[in-house]
Formats: structure tokens, C-alpha cells, sequence
């Protein structure tokens, strides 16, 4: 079992929806990383957080310590958002598998 | 923000050949990790490159496959020995400044044939 699970593994949506990526964790973490991977394998550090939230234009990321729970919200998604989100736990960067993003015009 | 560089960006590979990937921060940096997205799969931590010391090693990864180098705190080398299809991976590079931000490297997509 990954200690690192997210939720979806795929997700479509149509553009302007609210779109939310959930990441659990069974291993305690100080912090918890948010990546967004383009077709082409490159990779973009949206968010590191410990508590509470963060904001970044359309893109919201919380989470929960205690609870081992974090999410990445997108606000008015757009066909560029499409990529793989993926969580990371900051203790050694243990990898959630990713959710595959595809946002239809 | 750091910026990361990677060389090459991509190459195509005989089996039984090596290949060394660069890794180059533009500011000095705490650690550097090096890690492996094999296709399809999620990416797996290789190993934690250390300045002025051996690179720490994950379970399943070993240095005579995967020697690392870090002669300093802004630039590192990932080489992978007698290659073979297996890995055939996109090799990543990131960078920790003060234990407290990650920053990529844009990767190494190997094809191993």
C-alpha cells in the first residue's frame, strides 16, 4: 500500500469547472508538496505547505496535519491546466501516484 | 526561486552503454535529489546527493548502477551504467534550499534501446 494516495487518478472536466485532487497520507510528514507535471515530464512546485492554506491565482491548496489530508482545488479550470497533480510528503519525498487532469474546452 | 538546468534533456541509448546526466542549480543549495519516473509510474526518490560525501541511496538503488556526484553545492551528476531497456525513465533533479523549498529540474527523458 502507498503511503502516499490520491484521489482521482483520472479526472475530465469541462473548462470553468471547480476542480478538487485529494492526497491522504499514513506517514507522518512536516510538510506536504504540490506538483504539477506537463506532458513531457517537467515538473513545477505549485504549493509547499504545513497547515492551513495557500493561494496562487486559481489554484487553492489545504491541509490538515492532524488528519493527514490535503487538497489542491482549481478554480475555473482551463484547458492549460491539464497535467499530472501530484502530492509529495516533504519527509523523504514520498510520491503520490498523480492524478491525470484533462480539461475540455 | 532557484532555476534548475538539466543536460541532455533527452538521448537514446545502446544497451550496455552509459550515460551521465547533469544537474545545475543557479544558486548554492542544501541538498539535491535525483529521482526516476519510469513510464506510467509515479516518481521514485534514487538518492539524496550530498556535497563532500557519498550519495545516500534508497532501498533498490545502488551506486555501482547509479554513481552520483556532488563536487559542490550548486551542480551534480546522475550516471546510469549498463543501461538497459528497463531504464528507460525520465531522470529528475531537484534541489532543497534550507530544508524548506523544492524546486525540478525540467528532467531527462532516456530511451534505452
Amino acid at each position: 500500500k502507498n503511503e502516499v494516495e490520491q484521489s482521482p487518478q483520472n479526472l475530465t472536466a469541462q473548462e470553468g469547472e471547480f476542480i478538487t485532487i485529494n492526497c491522504s497520507y499514513s506517514v507522518g510528514i512536516s510538510a506536504l508538496h504540490w506538483l504539477q507535471q506537463h506532458p513531457g515530464g517537467g515538473i513545477v512546485s505549485l504549493f509547499m505547505l504545513s497547515s492551513g492554506k495557500k493561494k496562487h491565482g486559481r489554484l487553492i491548496a489545504t491541509i490538515n496535519i492532524q488528519e493527514k489530508h490535503s487538497s489542491l482545488h482549481i478554480t475555473a479550470s482551463h484547458p492549460r491546466d491539464s497535467a499530472v497533480y501530484i502530492c509529495a510528503g516533504n519527509n523523504d519525498m514520498r510520491f503520490g501516484a498523480g492524478t491525470r487532469l484533462t480539461v475540455k474546452p | 526561486s532557484a532555476v534548475i538546468s538539466q543536460k541532455p534533456s533527452r538521448d537514446i541509448c545502446q544497451r550496455g552503454t552509459s550515460l551521465t546526466i547533469q544537474c545545475q542549480v543557479d544558486s548554492q543549495v542544501t541538498m539535491m535529489f535525483w529521482y526516476r519516473q519510469q513510464p506510467g509510474q509515479s516518481l521514485t526518490l534514487i538518492a539524496t546527493a550530498n556535497q563532500g560525501s557519498e550519495a545516500t541511496y534508497e532501498s533498490g538503488f545502488v551506486i555501482d548502477k547509479f554513481p552520483i556526484s556532488r563536487p559542490n553545492l550548486t551542480f551534480s551528476t546522475l550516471t546510469v551504467s549498463n543501461m538497459s531497456p528497463e531504464d528507460s525513465s525520465i531522470y529528475l533533479c531537484s534541489a532543497d534550499r534550507n530544508y524548506n523549498e523544492q524546486f525540478f529540474g525540467p528532467g531527462t527523458r532516456l530511451t534505452v534501446l
